[in-house]
């Protein structure tokens, strides 16, 4: 099956900085790569994906970018704010959804 | 917010007891799931059901039952044969699951299962 794997499992950036998040996957058959974002104690929610068929896709300060040949994609997240403080999810379709480990971000004020 | 509903959101239960966590949506979505979240695990999916009456195995099914016997209800069992139950419980539902177009997991808000 699928194996997705996500770097780092805890990002601290300052207020305004950016951050980055990647995964890798193994499956050359997935075929559709949403992040999910979960704050403390609430549910899991989508806040971006992105299709096989395009390279990247941007919504406000948030960005995927993925490149099909080396099975890999990343999470670009601009101006950073508290709010953004979550722990983040990248997953890939193969069958069905693959996530990966988790990326415990924290922005400092 | 409704649309999809997980309960108890916490429940204790000691060892060789089963165990039946509910989940409900009012999404109109013909596929639900079940993942397991432990730290540094990410989530991983233990059911899934494409339809009414059917259901599929997961990566980590073992020791877990769940039936499908109406399109709004979800239920998953841990038995006593699950070896390490302990864990936070997330079910999701999604318009579809075919190929790419599974579209987004509505997540519910979890159950966490503590087994003393």
């Amino acid at each position: 099956g699928e194996n997705v794997e996500q770097h780092p499992s805890t990002l601290s950036v300052q207020e305004g900085d950016s951050a980055v998040i990647k995964c890798t996957y193994s499956d050359s058959a997935s075929n559709y790569f949403p992040w999910y974002k979960q704050e403390l104690g609430k549910r899991p929610q989508l806040i971006i994906d992105i299709r096989s068929n395009v390279g990247e896709k941007k919504d406000q300060r948030i960005a995927v970018t993925l490149n099909k040949t080396a099975k890999h994609f990343s999470l670009h997240i601009t101006e950073t704010q508290p709010e953004d403080s979550a722990v983040y999810f990248c997953a890939a379709h193969s069958l069905n959804l693959f996530f990966g480990t988790g990326t415990r971000l924290t922005v400092i004020p | 917010d409704g649309g999809i509903t997980q309960s108890p959101k916490y429940l204790f239960r000691k060892e060789g007891q089963n165990v039946t966590l509910s989940c409900e949506q009012n999404l109109n979505h013909d596929a639900m799931y079940w993942y397991r979240q432990d730290p540094g695990q990410g989530l991983r999916l233990i059911y899934y059901s494409q339809i009414v009456n059917d259901f599929q195995k997961g990566d980590i099914a073992e020791g877990y039952s769940v039936s499908r016997e109406k399109k709004e209800s979800f239920p998953l069992t841990v038995t006593s044969a699950q070896k390490n139950p302990t864990a936070f419980y997330l079910c999701a539902s999604s318009i579809r699951l075919a190929g790419s177009n599974t579209g987004e997991l509505f997540f519910g808000e979890g159950s966490r299962l503590t087994v003393l």
